[in-house]
Order: C-alpha cells, then sequence, then structure tokens
C-alpha cells in the first residue's frame, strides 16, 4: 500500500532552537496535513495544505506542500518546552487509499529546557 | 463540545477475553475510524465506517470486529484477545463534506494483554 516516509524518528533538542521534519512519498498527493500528538493524547490537526507549493503558517509552525506533490515539510520556530510530542504527517491521495488518510510514523520530538 | 469520546481510558484483559471499546461522536460525522497506535509504528487502520450500517476493513483488521447502527456510535469488538493485540487504540472521525479532510480524533484507550 501507500507509504509515507517521515523523519527524522526523534529528535532532541534545545528550548530555543529551531525544528525541522519532513514527509516523503512515491506517490502523488492531493492534501497534505500535519498532526501533533502529546503524551496521552489523541493527534490534533496543526496544519493542512491543499495546493502544490503552498506554504502555510500557524504562529511558530511553518509547513509547505512539495512542488512535486510528494513530500512535505514542518518547521517549528524558537521551540519550548510545550512544542514535546510526536508529530505526524498525513497525505490524502483522491485516487487511491480507498478515501482515508495515509500517516507517516511520526517524529518524536524532545525539548531540553 | 465533547468530540468524539473513548471509553475506557485504560483496561487490562486476560488473553482469551473479549471486550468492546466504546467510541462516540456528537458531530454528526458520517466518517469513522479506528487505529491502533504501536510503539514507532504510526498508526495503523483498523476498520472504517462512512456511514451508518456500513463498514469496511483497514490494513490490520484480524482479531476485530465492527458495527455502525448509528451516526454516532462505532464500537470495536475483541472476541479473543491477544498479546499482540496490546496497543493504545484511537477512534476518529470526519464530516464526508470536510475538505480539510482532518480528522478529529479521541482520546484513546490503552489496553494491555496479559
Amino acid at each position: 500500500g501507500q507509504q509515507l516516509n517521515q523523519s527524522p524518528q526523534s529528535m532532541f533538542i534545545q528550548e530555543g532552537e529551531d525544528v525541522s521534519m519532513n514527509c516523503t512519498s512515491s506517490s502523488i498527493f492531493n492534501t497534505w496535513l500535519w498532526y501533533k500528538q502529546e503524551p496521552g493524547e489523541g493527534p490534533v490537526l496543526l496544519i493542512a495544505l491543499y495546493k502544490a507549493g503552498e506554504l502555510t503558517s500557524n504562529g511558530r509552525l511553518t509547513a509547505q506542500f512539495g512542488i512535486t506533490r510528494k513530500d512535505s515539510f514542518l518547521n517549528i520556530s524558537a521551540s519550548i518546552p510545550s512544542d514535546v510530542g510526536i508529530y505526524f504527517c498525513a497525505g490524502y491521495n483522491y485516487g487511491g487509499s480507498q478515501g482515508n488518510l495515509i500517516f507517516g510514523k511520526g517524529t518524536k520530538l524532545s525539548v531540553k529546557p | 463540545n465533547a468530540g468524539v469520546t473513548q471509553t475506557p481510558k485504560f483496561r487490562i484483559l486476560k488473553i482469551g477475553q473479549s471486550m468492546t471499546l466504546q467510541c462516540t461522536q456528537d458531530m454528526n460525522h458520517n466518517y469513522m475510524y479506528w487505529y491502533r497506535q504501536d510503539p514507532g509504528m504510526g498508526l495503523k487502520l483498523i476498520y472504517y465506517s462512512v456511514g451508518a450500517g456500513i463498514t469496511d476493513k483497514g490494513e490490520v483488521p484480524n482479531g476485530y470486529n465492527v458495527s455502525r447502527s448509528t451516526t454516532e456510535d462505532f464500537p470495536l469488538r475483541l472476541e479473543l484477545a491477544a498479546p499482540s493485540q496490546t496497543s493504545v487504540y484511537f477512534c476518529a472521525s470526519r464530516d464526508r463534506r470536510d475538505t480539510l479532510y482532518g480528522y478529529t480524533f479521541g482520546s484513546g484507550t490503552r489496553l494491555t494483554v496479559v
């Protein structure tokens, strides 16, 4: 089936540093989404992207929909301790996946105060 | 707004026991999903439903069953629990008309089979 390759698998950073993570696929996606999961909770939607090349910001978060429609990245600027969690990319492909989102395996972010 | 509610939050089962994980949503969403999350493995789709009376298998359906008798409820049934079913289970929903394609997730059920 379709897969999303998300990297890095985990990150350990100092408070104040910038963070970058990305997601790639061998298939074209029509929508890219980024979720954050905090410990003991379900994933929560952070950013949604619909057009190739689109760059969208949400506070300190910035995400881009790759021009080839096969990748996306998420940047977090000036990280703070509450950024800790697992970040998932997800994609939707009209032509496949039975209309369901495909999820990456997640990037676990740890922030040292 | 309750969103997606899952019960119980935690459960320990013995091998061979059965149980039902409950999921209900109050957003009148058509689509509902069950995922399991294992450490480092992301989210794997177990079953999904596009409306009351309609269910379909996802990536890892073996050992599970679902039903969708109402729009609000989508219970997940484990008939003969096995250690391999130890996991965190998430229920999610979305509106068929939602162009965001974003899912709303519940807070999860942590299941341990011993």
